[in-house]
């Protein structure tokens, strides 16, 4: 089975610190995504990665930057933390799919962050 | 801008009836639609995926219709059980895009 793992599933960090958020696949997927999700407002792309080292930007990356050394890891970082960046954060991955078009979506547990 | 609308919030239905979930959408033309059922506190989980020349999709109790004119998919559950319970999410992609956008959801509810 695909499995999509995320490094926390709960985090508790105060305003203005780096945060670290950690994805993992382990189905050799070439495209990686990260979301975040509240209520009433559903499911946001942040970033997404469709190869090593690259990266673009979705609908929300203000304040989020991501990194992808290795095709297992997507890594999302909030640089400075803020209280507007409580969330559900939720790792995605899947193969490139027919003509370019993004297949189904693998996604992880999710991280539940609060920032005091 | 894109506007991707499910019909309500929340659908109550009673056990053993079909459950029907609407997705309509404005300012886009996809090339394909999915579904996906989400659990409480859990990621979304896949179920289905629709591409813009199909006109319906099944498996097992599930159903999924996708109508390009209306610029609406429907997805339906039939002999709806308890464990159906759950928040559905709709979401579409465009050719060649590497980015879903996704409704934000219905919460189903099937009455013992």
């Amino acid at each position: 089975d695909v499995k999509v793992t995320q490094s926390s599933r709960y985090l508790v960090k105060r305003t203005g610190e780096k945060v670290f958020l950690e994805c993992v696949q382990d189905m050799d997927h070439e495209n990686m995504f990260w979301y975040r999700q509240d209520p009433g407002l559903g499911l946001r792309l942040i970033y997404f990665s469709y190869d090593v080292k690259m990266k673009e930007k979705g609908d929300i990356p203000e304040g989020y930057s991501v990194s992808r050394e290795k095709k297992e890891r997507f890594s999302l970082i909030l640089e400075s933390a803020s209280t507007n960046q409580t969330s559900m954060y939720l790792c995605a991955s899947s193969f490139a799919g027919v003509r370019g078009n993004t297949g189904e979506l693998f996604f992880g547990e999710g991280s539940r962050l609060t920032v005091l | 801008s894109q506007k991707i609308e499910q019909n309500s919030e929340a659908l109550n239905i009673q056990e053993g009836k079909t459950a029907t979930l609407t997705c309509n959408y404005t300012n886009y033309s996809p090339a394909y639609l999915q579904w996906y059922r989400q659990d409480p506190g859990r990621g979304p989980v896949f179920l289905l995926l629709i591409r813009e020349n199909e006109k319906e999709k099944r498996k097992e109790r599930l159903k999924v219709t996708f109508d390009t004119t209306l610029k609406q998919s429907l997805f339906h559950i039939t002999a709806s059980q308890p464990a159906d319970s759950a928040t559905y999410l709709c979401a579409l992609g465009g050719a060649g895009s590497y980015q879903l956008t996704f409704g934000k959801g219905t919460k189903l509810s099937v009455i013992p």
